[in-house]
C-alpha cells in the first residue's frame, strides 16, 4: 500500500518552454502533497505544500509563478515549471501524506528534469 | 548552523557489519523521527518511524532516538550489498503531514 507515482520519469526540455509533472497517490487518497528539489548530493528542499481545493504554500525563495502548483483532487497533484531555463534542472519529488490516521509521507520515485 | 546535521559519508562497510547512521538536530521541537532509504535516481522510500525518545525495531533495522542529547541513530544488522544507498534521516515537530526537515543524507556502500 501507499504508493506514489510521478510522470514522467524523465524529462528533458529546451530553454524557454514549460513542463508538467504529475504526482498520483495510487491506492490512497492524499489530503496534502509536497513538492520537493533535490540537487546532486544535497538533501531533498522543500518546495512547496499543497492541499486539494486549496491553493499551495511556498516555501521561502520558491517563484509561486514560476512552479505553478494545482492539487486537482485527493489522488493527484500536478507542478509546472514555466519558462524553464537550465538552472531549474534538477530531480522533482512528490509525496503524499494519507491524512487522518496516517504517519507519514509517501514518496514518488522522482522526475529528473534537464533544461537545456 | 543547520537544523539537522549528518554526515554524508560515504561509508563503505563489508557484507555483513553492523552499520550505524548517525544525525544530530537543534530543533528541540522535533517529536518525530524517520529514516529514508533513497537508492540512486529513485525517491525515498520510508524505513522507520518513530515518535519521541527511544528504540524501534523492525527486523534488521533498529532506531534509536535521544531527544536530551538530539542525537537519533540507524543501526543495520548483517549488511547486505542491496543496503547499498543513501539514508536520510528526517524529522518534524508535527505528525507527517507538516514540514518535515531532512539531513543530507549519508551513502552507504556494502561490499560483498
Amino acid at each position: 500500500g501507499a504508493v506514489v507515482s510521478q510522470h514522467p520519469s524523465w524529462v528533458i526540455c529546451k530553454s524557454g518552454t514549460s513542463v508538467k509533472i504529475e504526482c498520483r497517490s495510487l491506492d490512497f487518497q492524499a489530503t496534502t502533497m509536497f513538492w520537493y528539489r533535490q540537487f546532486p548530493k544535497q538533501s531533498l528542499m522543500l518546495m512547496a505544500t499543497s492541499n486539494e481545493g486549496s491553493k499551495a504554500t511556498y516555501e521561502q525563495g520558491v517563484e509561486k509563478d514560476k512552479f505553478l502548483i494545482n492539487h486537482a483532487s485527493l489522488t493527484l497533484s500536478t507542478l509546472t515549471v514555466t519558462s524553464a531555463h537550465p538552472e531549474d534542472s534538477s530531480f522533482y519529488i512528490c509525496s503524499a501524506f494519507p491524512g487522518q490516521g496516517g504517519e507519514t509521507q509517501y514518496f514518488g520515485p522522482g522526475t529528473r528534469l534537464l533544461v537545456l | 548552523q543547520k537544523e539537522v546535521e549528518q554526515d554524508p559519508g560515504p561509508l563503505s562497510v563489508p557484507e555483513g557489519a553492523i552499520v550505524s547512521l548517525n544525525c544530530t538536530y537543534s530543533n528541540s521541537a522535533f517529536q518525530y523521527f524517520m529514516w529514508y532509504r533513497q537508492y540512486s535516481r529513485k525517491g525515498p522510500e520510508l524505513l522507520m518511524y518513530t515518535y519521541s525518545s527511544g528504540n524501534k525495531e523492525d527486523g534488521r533495522f533498529t532506531a534509536q532516538v535521544d531527544k536530551s542529547s538530539k542525537y537519533i541513530s540507524l543501526f543495520i544488522r548483517d549488511s547486505q550489498p542491496s543496503d547499498s544507498a543513501t539514508y536520510l534521516c528526517a524529522m518534524s515537530d508535527f505528525e507527517g503531514y507538516q514540514k518535515v526537515t531532512f539531513g543530507t543524507g549519508t551513502k552507504l556502500q556494502v561490499i560483498p
